[in-house]
């Protein structure tokens, strides 16, 4: 167990619908980040949070937003899917913006758009 | 834009069969390079970090090197719990995010 807790690890959804991930980082990390895994594309980064701000974007579709709670806790929304949104989503965190250690990654939700 | 590139995207060893990962990254200031073992259907686990050429970390069968240009991952008489997916990532002294190669598939054979 990293630590990092993500729910739900597996959901099917149909096409045009919404969902949300929810990632808890490890206990005293203040920095969140959300990767995409596709079997052509490799971890694409998403988006960073720390202590609850935007800190950056990565190829995030328009469709995608986030937010860091004030616990610390993340949620990553998807919304009017595509069939091409299927993929694992990897949430990280670190105690900080950039950490010597990389970051600590959850086990993902593996989305199924279909 | 921070590139990383690895090689080969699969290798198929026999246990005890010595061999080298590539790592190829374009980053405009290295802060840190970054190796992960990933398992199908999980997070990447990290192995180790490396700073400035000519560092090198040793991890059970596993030594990791740096260059300025290029990483390498050796993996000495492997065994079959070594399969998995090796994945290199370089992170840059300005936003820090890490950006990934697309992964080495390692199956070793008993």
């Amino acid at each position: 167990d990293s630590g990092v807790t993500q729910t739900p690890k597996h959901l099917i959804t149909a096409t045009g619908q919404r969902v949300t991930l929810r990632c808890s980082p490890r206990s005293g990390d203040l920095s969140v980040y959300w990767y995409q895994q596709s079997l052509d594309q490799g971890l694409q980064f998403l988006i960073h949070y720390y202590n609850g701000e935007e800190r950056a974007k990565g190829n995030i579709l328009e469709r995608f937003s986030a937010q860091q709670f004030p616990d610390l806790h993340s949620e990553l929304n998807l919304s009017s899917l595509e069939l091409g949104d299927s993929a694992l989503y990897f949430c990280a965190s670190s105690t900080r913006q950039g950490s010597n250690y990389g970051y600590t990654f959850g086990s993902g939700t593996r989305l199924t758009v279909v | 834009e921070d590139q990383v590139t690895q090689s080969p995207e699969a290798l198929r060893l026999q246990e005890g069969e010595s061999s080298s990962l590539n790592c190829s990254y374009t980053v405009s200031g290295l802060r840190g390079l970054f190796w992960y073992r990933q398992d199908p259907g999980k997070g990447p686990e990290f192995l180790f970090t490396l700073y400035s050429a000519g560092e090198e970390k040793e991890k059970e069968r596993l030594k990791a090197t740096l260059t300025k240009k290029e990483s390498f991952l050796h993996i000495t008489a492997p065994k079959p719990e070594d399969s998995a997916t090796y994945l290199c990532a370089s992170m840059n002294t300005g936003f820090q995010k890490l950006v990934f190669g697309t992964g080495t598939r390692l199956l070793v054979s008993p």
